[in-house]
Parts: structure tokens; sequence; C-alpha cells
């Protein structure tokens, strides 16, 4: 069946350093989907992305689809420590949603 | 004050025993979904349903039941048949189509076996 592998499985950097999460697949994705889950929460959607190269922007975050919809990434610019959880990439099919392994966050004050 | 409610937030059960799991929307949402995440993991699908009275398997069905007698209520069934059951359930709901859907993901519930 259709995988998502994200990396890295964890990162940890210094307050003010940039961090970039990457999501790949071995097929082509109609979509991808990032979320956000706090330590001890529950995930919180971010953006979707449908198109081929799309780039969008959320204030520090940037998300970005690939030109062959078969890899996405997620770059934070100068982490801060509300930016600490474990973010996840998501494609969708027909009502069926699969989920990368996720990339936990650290921030270090 | 809409959204989606899971209950309880801690749940214990017994070796045998059989459990239930409380999930409850008012965002008018047609599709539900049950997910399961252990330490460290990511998310699988246990079950889903597209419209009242109608559900799927996901990919980890085995040892769950549900049911979806009502839109608003998508209860999940923990048996004694589910050898593994301690990790974090999360129910979800989705909106959107097209393409543009969006999941929003109740708070969970996390289960330990006794």
């Amino acid at each position: 069946g259709q995988q998502v592998m994200q990396i890295p499985q964890y990162q940890h950097v210094q307050e003010g350093e940039d961090f970039t999460t990457y999501c790949n697949s071995s097929t082509t994705l109609s979509n991808i989907q990032w979320y956000k889950q706090r330590p001890g929460g529950h995930p919180v959607f971010l953006i979707q992305l449908v198109k081929s190269g799309e780039v969008k922007k959320q204030k520090r975050l940037t998300f970005q689809f690939g030109e062959a919809k078969k890899n996405s990434s997620l770059h934070i610019t100068a982490t801060q420590t509300t930016d600490v959880g474990t973010y996840f990439c998501c494609t969708s099919g027909t009502y069926k949603y699969i989920f990368g392994t996720g990339t936990r966050l650290k921030v270090l004050a | 004050d809409g959204g989606i409610t899971q209950s309880p937030k801690y749940l214990f059960r017994k070796e045998g025993q059989n459990v239930t799991l409380s999930c409850e929307q008012n965002l008018n949402h047609d599709a539900m979904y049950w997910y399961r995440q252990d330490p460290g993991q990511g998310l699988r699908l246990i079950y889903y349903s597209q419209i009242v009275n109608d559900f799927q398997k996901g990919d980890i069905a085995e040892g769950y039941s549900v049911s979806r007698e009502k839109k608003e209520s998508f209860p999940l069934t923990v048996t004694s048949a589910q050898k593994n059951p301690t990790a974090f359930y999360l129910c979800a709901s989705r909106t959107g189509s097209g393409g543009r859907e969006t999941q929003y993901f109740g708070p969970g519930t996390r289960l330990l076996v006794l």
C-alpha cells in the first residue's frame, strides 16, 4: 500500500535556529497535509498543498510540495519554544488518510 | 461550542474486558475516523465511516469494532481480542471535498491495560 516516509525522526535545535522536516513517497500524491501535535495533545491541521511545486507560508512556516508531487517539506525559520511538538505529513485518498511517522522537534532555550 | 469530544480522557482495561471509547462531534461532518497512536509513532487508521450506518476497516481493525447509528457519534469498542490495546486513541471528523479535505481531531483517550 501507499507509504509516506518522514525524516528526520527527531531534531533538537537551539532557539533561533531553522528547522526542516521532509516527507517522501514512492508514488505520486494527490495532496499533502501537515499537522502539528504538541506533547500530550492531539494533531492540529496546519495546511494542505495540492498543486505541483506549490509553496505556502504561514508566518515563520514555509510548506512546499515537490514538482513531481512525491515529496514535501516544512521549514520553520528562527524556531521558538512554542514550535515544540511532532510534525506529521499526511496524504489522503478516497476517504482514507495515510500519515507519516512524524518528526519530533525539541527547541532548546 | 463546536468541536469533537472524546471520553474518557483515561481508561483502564482489565484483561479479557471489552471497553468502549466515546466520540461525539457537533460539526455536522459526514466522515469520521478512529486512529491509534503508539508512543513515538505516527497515526494508524483503525476504522472510518463516510456516512451514517456505514463504516469500513482501516489498516489495523482486528480486535476493534465500531458503530455509526447517528451522524454525531462514532464509538469505538476495544474487544478482548485486541491483545495489545495500550495506546492513545484519536477520533477525527472531516470537512471539505474535492481534494481540499481537512481533519479535525478530538483530544484523545489514553487506554491502559491493568
